[in-house]
């Protein structure tokens, strides 16, 4: 059974058209995560949630933003996508600090730009 | 933030050889390094994964060392077949994953 489920698997959106990436999650974890993977390199971190807690990364682009409605529902906002936005955008959920902080990872959305 | 290094970029190794990929990281406040296996097209694959209070574990063919001292950590392949080709990645966690940059590991039959 699918536990952390990305929305849609494969996205066409014009450029500066909004684009919203959803994700869910049925395993409650506390945090959830948004990668980014470009081709041929790693997922790069753009922002988690602990709880309500938003959390950006220094070098995320002020085009990306993220809500959290509760705990099973995340989304990822680009306001204004640039062909340099295509990617990969990976979903991730945890339990958050402790022992156990494993990483689910959702089966991603491919963002094509045109 | 934490930074990882992954060494090397690129692995081709003979059908039935050992395959070796180094990390090392830099916050000490990391204390979970999970590795990952990633085919094309797919997400990352939770493969094996080590906590800071243990210096080694192994599941079959697939085995890590930690050293918190000098914060690096390995991976370790033996007898490789060619379904390990795949790009692996290392990551250090103090609950965000930050991963190094990737090995293309390929495995020639």
């Amino acid at each position: 059974d699918a536990m952390v489920i990305q929305n849609p698997r494969y996205q066409v959106t014009q450029f500066g058209k909004p684009v919203t990436l959803s994700c869910s999650q049925t395993l409650n974890h506390n945090v959830m995560y948004w990668y980014q993977q470009k081709s041929s390199q790693a997922p790069k971190l753009l922002f988690h949630y602990y709880d309500k807690d938003f959390n950006n990364e220094a070098d995320t682009p002020d085009n990306f933003q993220s809500r959290r409605p509760n705990t099973s529902f995340c989304f990822l906002d680009i306001r204004s996508p640039g062909l340099g936005d295509a990617a990969m955008y990976l979903c991730a959920t945890s339990r958050g600090p402790g022992s156990n902080t494993e990483a689910f990872f959702g089966q991603g959305t491919r963002l094509t730009v045109v | 933030g934490e930074n990882v290094e992954q060494h090397p970029s690129t692995l081709s190794v003979q059908e039935g050889d050992s395959a070796v990929i180094k990390c090392t990281y830099s916050d000490s406040a990391s204390n979970y390094f999970p590795w990952y296996k990633q085919e094309l097209g797919k997400r990352p694959q939770l493969i094996i994964d080590i906590r800071s209070n243990v210096g080694e574990k192994k599941d079959q063919r697939i085995a890590v060392t930690l050293n918190k001292t000098a914060k690096h950590f390995s991976l370790h392949i033996t007898e490789t077949q060619p379904e390990d080709s795949a790009v692996y990645f290392c990551a250090a966690s103090d609950y965000k994953l930050s991963f190094g940059a990737g090995t293309t590991v390929t495995v020639r039959a």
